[in-house]
């Protein structure tokens, strides 16, 4: 029979609304953070990083917040447009050389 | 730049035959990942390369696998024999140092009947 997928959590917006999708990473040694936009049929795409000496940074439109405490990452989207429908995934880099660890995944859907 | 480049985009297969996968990384970049992305165990990594050398290969499921990088501007990741749980899409990434941004090609999406 089919085998079960996993199941994305999944955040619905409508556009223009401020985005924030979350992740809990797993490695308190980890000092590298990436969050990446995966569309339909489409390689990640890198969004923005951050280093664990930070606890925020900005870019266009997004901003990703890192609680080494809590060992948690955020990433906010403001003005969410409709070009932004897609899976997000946060990824770590546990101090093992170049090796990046990925999350299971977030669906970004905006509604028009 | 051209980006990662990875072929075919597509791949149907029988099982039992030989898959070989394909990527060219970013010139200049001394680390190439190649990573298995299924519904079921999301995005995995299979083994990364520095400057050509296998570092980690941990995460390659079994002896059918076998992956390799001749020189920095290209690897391989075979499979051989293939069978339908290996369908999935297989993504190759490099990057210019270990802490920085990873660029990842298009994909390959295998399909196993």
């Amino acid at each position: 029979g089919e085998s079960v997928g996993l199941h994305l959590p999944t955040l619905s917006v409508q556009e223009g609304d401020n985005s924030i999708i979350n992740c809990a990473y797993s490695n308190s040694a980890s000092d590298y953070f990436i969050w990446y936009k995966q569309e339909s049929g489409k390689g990640p795409q890198f969004i923005i990083d951050i280093r664990s000496n930070m606890d925020k940074r900005q870019g266009q439109r997004v901003t990703v917040l890192l609680n080494k405490t809590v060992k948690h990452l955020s990433l906010q989207i403001a003005a969410t447009q409709p070009g932004d429908s897609a899976v997000y995934f946060c990824a770590e880099n546990n101090n093992q050389g170049g090796k990046l660890i990925f999350g299971q995944g977030t669906e970004l859907s905006v509604k028009p | 730049d051209a980006g990662v480049i990875q072929s075919p985009r597509h791949e149907v297969t029988e099982m039992g035959q030989e898959v070989t996968l394909r990527c060219k990384p970013i010139s200049g970049h001394d680390y190439l990942f190649w990573y298995r992305q299924t519904m079921m165990r999301g995005l995995e990594l299979l083994i990364y390369f520095n400057n050509n050398v296998p570092i980690d290969d941990s995460g390659m499921p079994e002896d059918r696998f076998s992956a390799k990088m001749p020189n920095a501007s290209f690897s391989t990741l075979k499979i051989q024999p293939s069978e339908p749980r290996d369908s999935a899409v297989y993504f190759c990434a490099s990057n210019q140092g270990a802490r920085d941004g990873y660029t990842f090609g298009s994909g390959t999406r295998l399909t196993v009947v």
